[in-house]
């Protein structure tokens, strides 16, 4: 079935330091994909999406993109901040209404 | 913001109490999602519903029920609280507008509720 695989953390990074998280997917047809963020006691926000392939998400300076060559979609930021420090997760959308998440990666951004 | 009220948003029962999560929305979507959330398992889907008086399950439904009455209000129930039950448990909200099955992905969360089953 459908799976989605995302490097595990605590990553822990400098303040103005390059980000990236990996993300690889395994999925039938062509899935949209999706990067979430959940700031401390709050829930999931939606980061960035891309719905076809070598389409890029970006929000936030925050960028993705879509690579089905290598069922890939890692998130990366050229210079955190602080204020980075969250929970990211990857998803895809399955069939039949639902998503498929990946565990979370838990980003901690030091000054 | 999405308006999605969670309530209570902490609570701590003990074993064999029943419990219920009220989850309210003000958008009028169609599709409301019922996920817990543990270290390490990430979001994992409970219940979610199309529509009202339509509802599925989800990877993680055993012990939970649901029902959804109204648009507005989607309602998770423990009959029966476990240990195993004690958890983070949100709710979410999407409107589907692509005609087809799937999701769009872009969901809305509430705040979530903290549940501890002594």
């Amino acid at each position: 079935g459908d799976s989605v695989t995302q490097m595990e953390g605590p990553v822990t990074l400098s303040e103005e330091a390059f980000l990236t998280i990996n993300c690889t997917y395994t999925a039938t047809g062509y899935p949209s994909l999706f990067w979430y963020v959940q700031y401390p006691g709050e829930g999931l926000q939606l980061l960035l999406k891309a719905t076809k392939a070598d389409d890029k998400g970006s929000n936030k300076g925050f960028e993705a993109t879509y690579r089905k060559e290598t069922t890939s979609f890692h998130l990366e930021k050229g210079s955190v901040q602080v204020s980075d420090s969250a929970v990211y997760f990857c998803a895809l959308s399955g069939s039949n209404y639902q998503l498929i998440w990946g565990a979370g990666t838990k980003l901690i951004i030091k000054p | 913001d999405a308006g999605i009220t969670q309530s209570p948003r902490h609570k701590v029962t003990e074993t064999g109490t029943p419990v219920t999560l009220r989850c309210h929305q003000t958008e009028n979507h169609r599709y409301m999602y019922w996920y817990r959330q543990d270290p390490g398992h990430g979001l994992r889907l409970i219940h979610y519903s199309y529509g009202v008086k339509d509802t599925d399950k989800g990877e993680v439904s055993d012990g939970y029920s649901v029902s959804r009455s109204k648009t507005e209000d989607f309602l998770l129930t423990l009959e029966s609280a476990t240990s195993s039950q004690t958890s983070v448990y949100f709710c979410a909200i999407s409107e589907n507008t692509s005609g087809s099955l799937k999701n769009t992905g872009e969901l809305f969360f509430g705040e979530g509720s903290r549940l501890t089953v002594l």
